[in-house]
């Protein structure tokens, strides 16, 4: 079945630090890609999203390449702020399932 | 994309009981699904609820535990019936909007439930 295996969190980074939120994926066909993010207390954001090889979605600074030769879907962001501290999460849907896949999630938390 | 709302957005309920949250969207969607996602955990699919028929659940999820109403296509009711502390989580609608060759779903704020 499909799968989305995220790494482990937390992440602790300084403000303005490099993030990568590595993710990959197991399904079958040609899957969508998303990256949601929930911020303490409340629901989930989308915040970027791909649908084909080699597509970039970006959103707020933030950005991932969807790459099939390594079924990957990182997310990276140049310079994280303390505002950034939330819950990431990656996913898939793909037609014939068109319910979120969802990975377990990795807590970012920067500090000042 | 279409603006989602759930009630109630918290309860903390009685063991035994039941309670039926509702997910009201601002325009017509096609597909509706409702998710769990319990303390410090990913989101896992309960259902999708389908306009005018039965919803379809996943493994794990049986309609007698968590019924499914969809009358029509901006309106669902998920109910967690025979309520245990176990069933404690955030439980969250989602919509899918169909834009060229993907499906995005959006999410609802969500409606965390605590059973005593």
């Amino acid at each position: 079945g499909d799968s989305v295996t995220q790494m482990e969190g937390p992440v602790t980074l300084s403000e303005e630090a490099f993030l990568t939120i590595n993710c990959t994926y197991t399904a079958t066909g040609y899957p969508s890609l998303f990256w949601y993010v929930q911020y303490p207390g409340e629901g989930l954001q989308l915040l970027l999203k791909a649908t084909k090889a080699d597509d970039k979605g970006s959103n707020k600074g933030f950005e991932a390449t969807y790459r099939k030769e390594t079924t990957s879907f990182h997310l990276e962001k140049g310079s994280v702020q303390v505002s950034d501290s939330a819950v990431y999460f990656c996913a898939l849907s793909r037609a014939g399932r068109r319910a979120l896949t969802f990975g377990s999630g990795t807590r970012l938390q920067v500090q000042p | 994309s279409a603006v989602i709302s759930q009630k109630p957005s918290r309860d903390i309920c009685q063991r035994g009981t039941s309670l039926t949250i509702q997910c009201q969207v601002d325009s017509q969607v096609t597909m509706m699904f409702w998710y769990r996602q319990q303390p410090g955990q990913s989101l896992t699919l309960i259902a999708t609820a389908n306009q005018g028929s039965e919803a379809t659940y996943e493994s794990g999820f049986v309609i007698d535990k968590f019924p499914i109403s969809r009358p029509n296509l901006t309106f669902s009711t998920l109910t967690v019936s025979n309520m245990s502390p176990e069933d404690s989580s955030i439980y969250l609608c989602s919509v899918g909007e169909a834009s060229g060759s993907a499906d995005t779903q959006y999410f609802g704020p969500g409606t965390r439930l605590t059973v005593l």
